[in-house]
């Protein structure tokens, strides 16, 4: 049971790059999310997604691009990346339409530098 | 918007004994649901407990256990019996369904945390 996996686990990329992270659910989940944790502003929601190819904005959605064409794959690509964006990346999918239990994975380290 | 608040960043207690972490959250929903993660050093996100608001009976797993409190918006954790391997960062979060033209979707809203640690 492979459950929810990020990729790459650390990144370390300059200003202005374009960066992807991946993730990746084994479950068929319907429900996604993109968060950053970052210190003193706990877990942020970047980005969500209801089913492929429906997805909408969070809390920081600013200089991020997602996209679901699968179920099973959310990527978050920051499309010319700033130090701003140095963080704890989480992914996360939901298990059903009540939303009454989210998985996480391990979490993306990117340093922008 | 939805808030999550917990007022306590820091908490220590010892080991065997209990402590109660705080969370008050604002809403005008009546219908959503609330959780509590555990985040370890690993910072790997751990589902510790969850409450359907519409349930009144308070949830329980284990040694850890809540107080929801509706009408004060308030959704406390209990730790009982206190473990080394309880410390850790704790979330509280908040979870309400979203209407949109895509249809309905899930939006989870956490606080701050409260970084717990348990003294030997």
């Amino acid at each position: 049971d492979a459950g929810i996996t990020q990729s790459p686990r650390y990144k370390i990329t300059e200003t202005g790059r374009q960066v992807t992270l991946m993730c990746h659910q084994t479950w068929s989940h319907s429900y996604m999310f993109w968060y950053r944790q970052d210190l003193g502003h706990g877990l942020r929601l970047i980005y969500y997604s209801a089913a492929a190819d429906i997805t909408d904005k969070g809390e920081v959605p600013d200089g991020y691009v997602v996209s679901r064409s699968k179920t099973e794959n959310f990527p978050l690509t920051l499309e010319s990346a700033t130090r701003s964006q140095t963080s704890v990346y989480f992914c996360a999918s939901s298990v059903d339409r009540s939303g009454n239990t989210i998985y996480f994975g391990e979490g993306s380290w990117l340093t922008v530098v | 918007a939805q808030t999550v608040t917990q007022s306590q960043p820091e908490m220590s207690v010892q080991e065997a004994e209990t402590v109660t972490l705080s969370c008050t959250y604002d809403t005008s929903e009546s219908n959503y649901y609330l959780f509590w993660y555990k985040q370890p050093p690993s910072r790997q996100m751990i589902l510790v407990i969850r409450q359907e608001a519409y349930k009144q009976q308070n949830a329980t797993e284990n040694r850890f256990s809540v107080n929801f409190q509706k009408a004060a918006k308030s959704f406390s954790l209990k730790i009982s019996d206190s473990q080394l391997g309880d410390t850790a960062m704790y979330f509280c979060a908040f979870m309400k369904q979203i209407r949109n033209s895509g249809g309905s979707n899930y939006k989870l809203t956490f606080g701050k945390g409260t970084l717990l640690t348990v003294n030997p």
